[in-house]
């Protein structure tokens, strides 16, 4: 069975500093990995999918890396800003469902202080 | 265009009653899937339509059932409820099962 563990849950830095947010997962038979942000309370939003056959994918400060291998994920943030405050969760497809069906960690909690 | 929408956004109920949700999906998508997130908690899968037809169905009690309409639109209804239950509930939407899905705000649901 897929698990997905993301490392730390509770993340604090100061402004402009860069860091990294770890996904793990325990079956490399994914075809894509996603990163999402969630405000608290509210819905997700999607911020990078990294299909299977890829290795990186960039938007704007953010940076995500795919190791299928070693069944790992890092989504690299540049430059934090307060505004990067969210939980940002991982997720990868359950091949067992016949559609989409995600298996998300339970999030790093980021909060970046001015 | 418009996103996902979710009615209503807050509930409350009391154990034993019964709930329904609701869900649009983005226009042009067919296919709809809901999630539990309970406090603290990565979203958890209970239920994949596409075309009216269930696609997939996560590890939760038959309490639970959903069904799609004619505009794609869907519903998710939970019997009996539990305090378990409580719950921020997500939809989300895709083009086709095997897409991107793009997430609704929720409707958060407490039971007392």
């Amino acid at each position: 069975k897929q698990e997905v563990t993301q490392i730390p849950a509770a993340l604090s830095v100061p402004e402009g500093e860069n860091l990294v947010l770890n996904c793990s997962f325990t079956d490399s038979a994914i075809y894509n990995l996603q990163w999402f942000r969630q405000d608290p309370g509210k819905g997700l939003t999607s911020l990078l999918l990294i299909q299977s056959s890829q290795r990186e994918q960039t938007s704007g400060r953010l940076n995500a890396s795919l190791d299928k291998s070693s069944g790992r994920s890092t989504l690299y943030i540049a430059a934090s800003q307060p505004g990067d405050s969210a939980t940002y969760l991982c997720a990868v497809p359950d091949i067992n469902q016949a559609g989409t069906a995600l298996i998300f960690g339970k999030g790093t909690t980021l909060s970046v202080s001015s | 265009d418009a996103g996902v929408t979710q009615s209503p956004t807050h509930l409350i109920k009391t154990r034993g009653q019964q709930v329904t949700l609701r869900c649009s999906p983005i226009s042009g998508h067919k296919s709809v899937s809901w999630y539990q997130q309970v406090l603290g908690q990565g979203p958890q899968f209970i239920f994949q339509y596409y075309e009216k037809e269930e696609r997939g169905r996560g590890n939760f009690p038959d309490r639970f059932s959903a069904r799609q309409f004619p505009n794609y639109s869907s519903e998710l209804n939970v019997n009996a409820l539990l305090l378990g239950d409580s719950a921020l509930y997500l939809c989300a939407s895709s083009r086709d099962s095997q897409e991107t899905q793009y997430f609704g705000p929720g409707t958060r649901l407490l039971v007392l």
